[in-house]
């Protein structure tokens, strides 16, 4: 089973509506964030959790709002869509390691909004 | 800030030829520095890291090492298979907070 798991992998909505991405994972990290990928942007960081009583804002967190429910699930939501949040997004968990921080994907929701 | 600037794509190559992505970047401190891959419809996979300056990442036959004084991170692989067709991120992560800056991402594809 993979360790971080998204829920839905594709949705369609339409302008205005109320989207929520759903994280889980099984690796026990108490790290988890929220990135979108755009075409020739790379990725972009919209929010990230330190540990379940922590939210932090990314550089794009503009339309959108987080909710730690558990060290394993953290949720992505778009409380009214537009057509410009219309990208790939990705969650990561990560534990510190030595001096560092190495991040682990699921596998994508992509968002299309008409 | 910290930031990433990557060879921008794409990329084709012949399969066995040669591959090198370059990446430089830009931090306030002493990064941690990343390889990504995403192949087709999936998430993005570690590739390799380095955390040190002169420390070399290796895997899959890729490497890149860890240059302060040109501050460059550049991935190479010496012979290419069609499996290596993909889309690699180049990224940072600063020691403060561990939050990752990526590249804007190449896209390689290797033909038969």
């Amino acid at each position: 089973d993979a360790d971080v798991t998204q829920t839905p992998r594709n949705r369609i909505t339409k302008t205005g509506k109320r989207i929520m991405l759903e994280c889980s994972q099984t690796k026990g990290h108490d790290r988890m964030y929220w990135y979108r990928q755009d075409p020739g942007l790379g990725l972009r960081l919209i929010y990230y959790s330190f540990d379940v009583k922590d939210i932090n804002k990314g550089e794009i967190s503009d339309g959108y709002s987080v909710s730690r429910q558990a060290q394993a699930k953290f949720s992505l939501s778009l409380e009214s869509a537009i057509p410009n949040q219309t990208a790939l997004y990705f969650c990561a968990t990560s534990v510190i390691q030595g001096k560092s921080d190495t991040q682990y994907f699921g596998p994508g929701t992509r968002l299309t909004v008409l | 800030g910290n930031s990433v600037t990557q060879m921008e794509g794409p990329v084709t190559l012949s399969e066995e030829a040669f591959l090198t992505i370059n990446c430089t970047y830009t931090a306030t401190g002493y990064p941690s520095l990343f390889w990504y891959v995403q192949y087709p419809g999936e998430g993005l996979q570690l590739l390799l890291k380095a955390t040190k300056a002169d420390d070399k990442g290796s895997n899959k036959g890729f490497e890149a090492t860890y240059r302060k004084e040109t501050t460059s991170f550049h991935l190479e692989k010496g012979s290419v298979q069609v499996s290596d067709s993909a889309v690699y991120f180049c990224a940072l992560s600063d020691r403060g907070d561990y939050k990752l800056s990526f590249g804007a991402g190449t896209t390689v594809t290797v033909r038969a």
